[in-house]
Parts: C-alpha cells; structure tokens; sequence
C-alpha cells in the first residue's frame, strides 16, 4: 500500500539558510499534519492542512510557513534556521474529519551547522 | 494547555511476560487516543487506537484501556517479543480537531 512520502530525507544547512521540506500524502488523504521531534523527544505538533486550508496550529516558530497544495502535497518552509531547528520533522496524512487515524511518513532529517 | 503525561519513561522486560504503559491527559474534548510505535529511524506507526464511547480495545497481544472519569489510557502488550522493543507513544485529540498531543513517550526493552 502507498505510504506517506517525504523529501528529502536529509538535508543539511548552515545558520541563517532556508529549507523546504515536502511531504506527499497518501492517495485521497486531504489532510496533512506537520511535527518536529528533537533527540528523544515526543513528536512535537507544528500545523496541519485540510482541504488547502490551514486547520490548526501548533509551536511552529514564525520564521516557519507551510501551505497545501491542489494537489494535497505539502511543503515546510524553513527560514533563518537555527541550530535548534536541527531536529527529525514528520509529515502525516489522514483522511480528514471524521477520521483521526495519521498516518507518518518516514521523516526528513535536518541538521543545522 | 492540552498535556499528555505518559509513565514509565523506561520499561524492561523479559521475553513473554507483560508490558504496561499508562497515560493521563487534561483535555476533556478528547476523544480519540492512538498510540504509536517508533523503531529507529522510523516515523511512529500507529499500533491500536480507542475511541471514548469504548472502554476498552484488544487485537492479538495488544491491548488498550480507557477509563474517560479518570482523563487515564493504558497499552497492555501480552507475551512480549524482542521485536516489541522500540520507543511507545501515547497521544489524545478530539473529533474535528487536527491538533493531536503527544506524550513523552516509553523505551520498551524486551530482553530474551
């Protein structure tokens, strides 16, 4: 079965430098969860989408935007990274409301130098 | 704010006997209660979730509980396996809410 794919799988950036993360739900999910999990840590929620729409927010720092696309991918975008946004992030993927059930993709590792 | 407070943080066990993860949460719109499993370098894997109009939920050797007076889930994992061993979440949102809390999670060690 199709999963949750995300691009790429590691990046590595210096200080001050952009990022885009992308994350490619599964077949006929329309909605899309975004979460950033330091070392040993929970996955800690940032925003989701459902329908293109922003449905709700979580700690995503403000230098941080995503959006959804017709397509129902989606992309994080990362400015003036900082060390501290070296973290694993995951995108997930559900059907939406009515359906809780998120699926995880296999996560994007950033590493900020 | 929302929190989910996961216990133990660590747990070992021997091959075949039971593990117990117990989980509490502040939110009382929550209404739906995943849990998840992450092996390394993996994303979390959903392994069984329950809902608020259920007390209770079984497949195979894994188990969750919920008692909705209480704000307390549990995961019972049966006849455990070395494969068991990985790094169990629990989380809580609410129908219509796409904002879903994590606990902090749990190191399973199954020893054989």
């Amino acid at each position: 079965a199709a999963g949750v794919i995300q691009s790429p799988r590691h990046l590595i950036k210096e200080k001050r430098e952009t990022a885009t993360l992308k994350c490619y739900p599964i077949p006929r999910h329309d909605t899309v969860y975004w979460y950033q999990q330091g070392p040993g840590q929970d996955p800690q929620f940032l925003i989701s989408f459902y329908e293109k729409m922003q449905s709700d927010k979580g700690s995503i720092p403000d230098r941080f935007s995503a959006q959804q696309f017709s397509d129902y991918h989606s992309e994080l975008n990362m400015s003036s990274l900082e060390l501290g946004d070296s973290a694993l992030y995951f995108c997930a993927s559900s059907l939406g409301i009515g359906d809780n059930e998120q699926f995880f993709g296999p996560g994007t590792r950033l590493t900020v130098l | 704010g929302e929190n989910v407070e996961q216990h133990p943080s660590t747990l070992s066990v021997q091959e075949g006997d039971s593990a117990v993860i117990k989980c509490t949460y502040s939110d009382s719109a929550s209404n739906y209660f995943p849990w998840y499993k992450q092996e390394l370098g993996k994303g979390p894997q959903l392994i069984i979730d329950i809902r608020s109009n259920v007390g209770e939920k079984k497949d195979q050797r894994i188990a969750v509980t919920l008692n909705k007076t209480a704000k307390h889930f549990s995961l019972h994992i049966t006849e455990t396996q070395p494969e068991d061993s990985a790094v169990y979440f629990c989380a809580a949102s609410s129908d219509g809410g796409f904002k879903t809390i994590f606990g902090a999670g749990t190191r399973l060690f199954v020893k054989a």
